[in-house]
């Protein structure tokens, strides 16, 4: 069955650092998301991106990310200048824009800012 | 913004026996969609709801779309151990629209 495969699993960065949070969506697919979840809590929107544009961000979702897709394949979330409270899961997931059951979650990054 | 709520917060019951849990929402969806997360793991979809009073089942899983569009349940009938885990509903405008989450229910079943 595809995945979303998302690298790496675990990363701990020092606060003030620049994390890049890397994804490869199903091959077929034509939406891109990301969620965060802070431990013990719900599954966040950030963003989504489609037609190599974002179509909607939250509010979450500030001047300190942004996202790309540099190939056929990539999917990054960037994280400039990272802050303790950006610890969380972050979930990268794809849609091939019909059926529900086309739209699937990585496993996600567990981000630990120190 | 939308907002969903679950209940119960947490649940704790034995081995066999069936569970119900249920979210409301601020607004209307038209999907509904419950999922599972097993800890370290992303959301897992169990079943999507389409229509107002749809019942769907999947396996030992029911769950109904509100006739208001603004509630749902599931079910989980004669419950194991590897039910064990953290349920949310969600709900989402379009096929390929952001998915909002409820804040979840936390299962444990013992023995």
């Amino acid at each position: 069955e595809p995945e979303v495969t998302q690298t790496p699993s675990h990363q701990v960065t020092q606060m003030g650092q620049e994390v890049i949070l890397r994804c490869v969506p199903i091959s077929n697919h034509l939406y891109f998301y990301w969620y965060r979840q802070i431990l013990g809590q719900k599954v966040e929107f950030l963003v989504s991106f489609y037609n190599n544009e974002i179509s909607e961000k939250s509010e979450i979702f500030d001047d300190q990310f942004s996202v790309e897709r540099p190939d056929g394949s990539n999917f990054t979330l960037k994280i400039r200048s990272t802050k303790l409270e950006d610890s969380a899961m972050y979930f990268c997931a794809s849609s091939a824009g019909t059926g529900v059951y086309g739209y699937t979650f990585g496993s996600g990054t567990r981000l630990t800012v120190v | 913004g939308q907002q969903l709520n679950q209940s119960p917060q947490s649940m704790f019951i034995q081995e066999g026996e069936d569970v119900s849990m249920n979210c409301t929402s601020s607004s209307i969806f038209n999907t509904w969609l419950w999922y599972k997360q097993d800890p370290g793991e992303g959301p897992v979809l169990l079943i999507a709801l389409y229509k107002a009073g749809e019942l769907t089942s999947n396996g030992r899983l029911t769950a109904q779309f509100g006739i208001t569009r603004k509630d749902s349940f599931l079910n989980i009938s004669a419950s194991i151990p590897s039910d064990v885990g953290i349920y949310f509903c969600a709900g989402q405008e379009t096929s390929y629209d952001k998915v909002i989450f409820g804040p979840g229910t936390s299962l444990s079943v013992i023995p």
